[in-house]
């Protein structure tokens, strides 16, 4: 069946402007987790959407971040004012609320921001 | 302290040799230990993963061994070969789900 996808799959922007990154997470996983990963290093946790229950926001960096899950299926990250450390691979991935907790990554969007 | 380190940050085996990739965690609450391996341009896949109720859990030839005492666990490649070349990041979490606490990464070579 079809994975964990994101989109766009590559992203240049200017210092200063607002990107959105999207994810498609697989069909029936109604938990969602963003993470970044900057050249390098390891995953950073950013925000998890756990079904109709509040997200856990504690790893948003600053207030320019943002995200949204709508319908309990798509969701989209937001960056506003975009930084030059901003810069990383944002990865995308869902599981399931119960039973298996398997977290499966989508390929990523890398953002670049000059 | 939800840290996670892992070492090496890079290993060079050679075919058919064994890859031993080592993590620490500070926080006992955590009780899902999963390991992860990256392709370039690829998302992360996990490998295999334990449960502190054991102390050793094989697939294949991947082994993670678990010390809850020393607050360490690592992963064993076995028979390595080229295919395993790849980046390896272990993780800390909770049975019941949420986020995980990724270590740094282990860039592993295998040369032929």
């Amino acid at each position: 069946g079809a994975g964990v996808s994101q989109s766009p799959s590559n992203k240049v922007t200017e210092k200063g402007k607002d990107v959105e990154l999207r994810c498609d997470p697989i069909s029936g996983h109604t938990a969602l987790y963003w993470y970044r990963q900057s050249l390098g290093q390891g995953l950073e946790f950013l925000i998890y959407f756990q079904g109709n229950s509040a997200p856990d926001k504690s790893g948003l960096p600053s207030d320019r971040f943002s995200a949204e899950r709508t319908g309990g299926s798509v969701s989209t990250l937001t960056i506003q004012r975009t930084q030059q450390e901003d810069s990383a691979v944002y990865l995308c991935a869902s599981s399931f609320l119960s039973g298996s907790y398997e977290q499966y990554f989508g390929p990523g969007t890398r953002l670049t921001v000059t | 302290q939800q840290q996670v380190k892992q070492s090496p940050q890079s290993l060079i085996v050679q075919k058919g040799g064994i890859s031993i990739i080592n993590c620490a965690y500070e926080n006992t609450a955590f009780d899902y230990f999963p390991w992860y391996q990256q392709f370039p341009g690829k998302g992360p896949a996990l490998l295999i993963a334990i449960r502190p109720d054991v102390s050793e859990k094989k697939e294949g030839r991947f082994t993670i061994s678990f010390n809850k005492s020393a607050k360490q666990f690592s992963l064993h490649i076995m028979d390595s070969q080229p295919g395993d070349s790849a980046t390896y990041f272990c993780a800390a979490g909770w049975d019941q789900g949420g986020k995980l606490i990724f270590g740094q990464g282990t860039e592993l070579s295998v040369k032929p």
